[in-house]
């Protein structure tokens, strides 16, 4: 079974600041690693993904991750937080094989930038 | 660029009512999903769907609830008879293929279903 731990409910920073989401995955095989953004009220937006290659990936709005096969990690980063990035954001993993390609989300991790 | 959409955005409804929500995925899109989250809750799978067929399920998705793509642009999620616990938001996804690299799901904005 697949499955995502994203351990912090809510992260607060300070608008200019780097911003971290931590997001932690279990899966069998290698994975697909994505990140969506939930504005209120709005649905799931695409941020990124990590299938292979470099485990620096770059996306939306100047947001990246990072690929840790050794610690099973996909941290969301970016190095400078606007006031608009506040948002719930789901880190999400799906086994990287043929198929139906079902997606297990994590919890979300609601992130505050302060102005 | 292309989009998923989805109707209605709301729907309140009472308990043991049948209820569809629509959603149009993106035009060339093979493959569709239905998710939910309850609020304050996780994003859940329901079900994915393929060559006019159920692909995969979850244990949520039980005798109450159905799929269908009635025609060639329209992907449907049915609940027979609402239950209180089925209040959640709804979305749908589309993909464009499975088993090549990279292949993203893209979702809909969302039903918000209220049943009282």
């Amino acid at each position: 079974a697949q499955s995502v731990a994203q351990p912090e409910d809510q992260v607060n920073v300070a608008e200019g600041n780097p911003l971290t989401v931590k997001c932690t995955y279990s899966v069998s095989g290698n994975p697909y690693l994505f990140w969506y953004v939930q504005y209120p009220n709005r649905g799931l937006q695409f941020l990124l993904k990590y299938i292979t290659g470099d485990n620096l990936v770059k996306g939306s709005y100047g947001f990246e991750a990072e690929f840790n096969k050794s610690q099973t990690s996909f941290h969301l980063k970016k190095p400078s937080a606007l006031v608009s990035d506040s948002a719930l954001y789901f880190c999400a993993v799906s086994p990287l094989r043929g198929g139906y390609q079902k997606v297990t989300f994590g919890t979300g991790t609601k992130l505050q930038v302060i102005p | 660029e292309p989009e998923v959409t989805q109707t209605p955005s709301h729907q309140v409804t009472q308990m043991g009512q049948e209820v569809i929500l629509r959603c149009v995925p993106i035009s060339n899109h093979l493959y569709f999903y239905w998710y939910r989250q309850i609020l304050g809750q996780k994003v859940e799978f329901l079900v994915s769907f393929y060559n006019n067929e159920i692909s995969e399920k979850s244990e949520i998705f039980d005798d109450q609830f159905s799929v269908e793509r009635p025609d060639g642009s329209n992907f449907t999620l049915k609940i027979r008879s609402t239950k209180l616990e089925d209040s959640a938001m709804y979305f749908c996804a589309s993909m464009n293929r499975a088993g090549g690299v990279g292949e993203t799901q893209y979702f809909g904005p969302g039903t918000r279903l209220l049943v009282l």
